[in-house]
């Protein structure tokens, strides 16, 4: 079935680590890639999209992601994440002529002060 | 600039009742969608609306129907509640037809259900 893996389903960082959160989707053809953030107690937000041109997108607060075509991936990235990073992640693939998104299960970070 | 708005945030409901969640999208944004979200399985799409019309719907049981008005809010329903509805249930809006000319999906905080 066509669909969007996050395979990373909790994950737990110190200050000042690396991240990356992986992501893949089944769909073939023309894609629209997104991540989006869940603070606790707070409302989906945008962190960053990828629509056509340079793979690698940057967001807000940080954070990069890069499309890679060949792979079905588009992985979020931050160099040093900071606790105020700790939230869920939401990787969402859109396709075709409505506003549909399709999310994956969303991985959770915890960043330890 | 007001977001996107949903109500009721909390209720409780018991099995075999039905349910209205509402939803008024941000000034001038024409496109609602809805979704689902529960621990473990992120969101689920339900439903999205255009100027009134369902352009697309999840794979969701009959039980669950929704609609927009003309000035672009929405509501769901769930009928015959069971206890697997207890969820989050999220709406977005979007200005343009596509989401491709705008961006972003703007999504509300949500509607948390509990169905005992």
């Amino acid at each position: 079935a066509q669909s969007v893996s996050q395979h990373n389903h909790h994950v737990i960082l110190s200050e000042a680590a690396s991240l990356e959160l992986g992501c893949n989707y089944s769909y073939g053809g023309t894609v629209n890639l997104f991540w989006y953030v869940q603070y606790p107690g707070q409302h989906l937000q945008l962190l960053l999209k990828y629509f056509s041109g340079d793979p690698l997108v940057k967001g807000i607060k940080g954070f990069e992601a890069e499309f890679i075509k060949s792979k079905f991936s588009f992985n979020l990235r931050k160099p040093s994440v900071q606790w105020s990073d700790t939230a869920e992640y939401f990787c969402a693939v859109h396709r075709g002529a409505t506003n549909k998104l399709i999310f994956g299960t969303g991985t959770l970070l915890a960043v330890q002060p | 600039k007001a977001g996107v708005t949903q109500t009721p945030r909390y209720l409780i409901k018991t099995r075999g009742q039905q349910v209205t969640l509402s939803c008024s999208p941000i000034s001038g944004h024409r496109s609602v969608s809805w979704y689902q979200q529960t621990p473990g399985q992120g969101l689920q799409f339900l439903f999205e609306y255009f100027s009134e019309t369902q352009r697309n719907k999840g794979n969701f049981p009959g039980r669950f129907s929704g609609r927009q008005f003309s000035n672009s809010r929405s509501e769901m329903n769930v009928s015959t509640l069971e206890l697997g509805d207890s969820a989050l249930y999220l709406c977005a809006s979007s200005l343009a037809e596509l989401i491709t000319n705008t961006g972003e999906l703007f999504f509300g905080e949500g509607s948390r259900l509990t169905v005992l």
